[in-house]
């Protein structure tokens, strides 16, 4: 069935550094895509979205991108800190009327090294 | 602003038994959803609660019931649990169910162990 997946299970970066977590996507009629952080122990806690008509989006400290073109995501965080050590996940929502139903991909582990 | 909180952390059930788990949703949100997070993986959409109403609900056996209250906070019953009903349980809320972003304000969870 359609899914929203990762391509890397667990992503090892120097703090200080830039981060890239990708993600491919298959339904091409969601609405928004998103990006979670989830510490351990913690439930998900929202990072940025972005809506299908954009290609770029800025938050602080964090980008996301979307290529509907290749059906690919990606969050960008700058300057990466030991904080960031988290699982993150991708997700959309595919319903405009339905509201926030969120499917989930299977997240990136990101391992901040001091 | 009180946060999404959720109730009990931690439960272990047998199998064949049943459960109800327990959210208030943030302060002014309308709008709840639960989802079951297994080991490892992303958390999975069970239904949303919108005015006391299902307003949606993913891939899960009808075992799988819920309520909302006047408060807008929330329940989630399971019946005769199965082994694989093993999780986290996560209950979100939201301002609107009408709403068509992706923010979600997620409790800790419920962590439910099936033996």
């Amino acid at each position: 069935g359609e899914s929203v997946g990762l391509h890397l299970p667990t992503l090892s970066v120097q703090e200080g550094d830039n981060s890239i977590i990708n993600c491919a996507y298959s339904n091409s009629a969601s609405d928004y895509f998103i990006w979670y952080k989830q510490e351990s122990g913690k439930g998900p806690q929202f990072i940025i979205d972005i809506r299908s008509n954009m290609d770029k989006r800025q938050g602080q400290r964090v980008t996301v991108l979307l290529n509907k073109t290749v059906k690919h995501l990606s969050l960008q965080i700058a300057a990466t800190q030991p904080g960031d050590s988290a699982v993150y996940f991708c997700a959309e929502n595919r319903a405009k009327a339905a509201g926030n139903k969120l499917t989930f991909g299977g997240g990136t582990r990101v391992l901040v090294k001091p | 602003e009180t946060g999404v909180t959720q109730s009990p952390t931690h439960l272990i059930k047998t199998r064949g038994q049943q459960v109800t788990l327990r959210c208030s949703s943030q302060s002014g949100h309308n709008t709840v959803s639960w989802y079951q997070q297994a080991l490892g993986q992303g958390p999975q959409f069970i239904f949303q609660y919108y005015r006391e109403e299902e307003n949606g609900r993913g891939n899960f056996p009808p075992r799988f019931s819920g309520l909302q209250f006047p408060n807008y906070s929330s329940e989630l019953n399971v019946n005769a649990l199965e082994l694989d009903d093993s999780a986290l349980y996560l209950c979100a809320s939201s301002p609107q169910a009408g709403r068509d972003t992706g923010e979600l304000f997620f409790g800790e969870g419920s962590r439910l162990t099936v033996l």
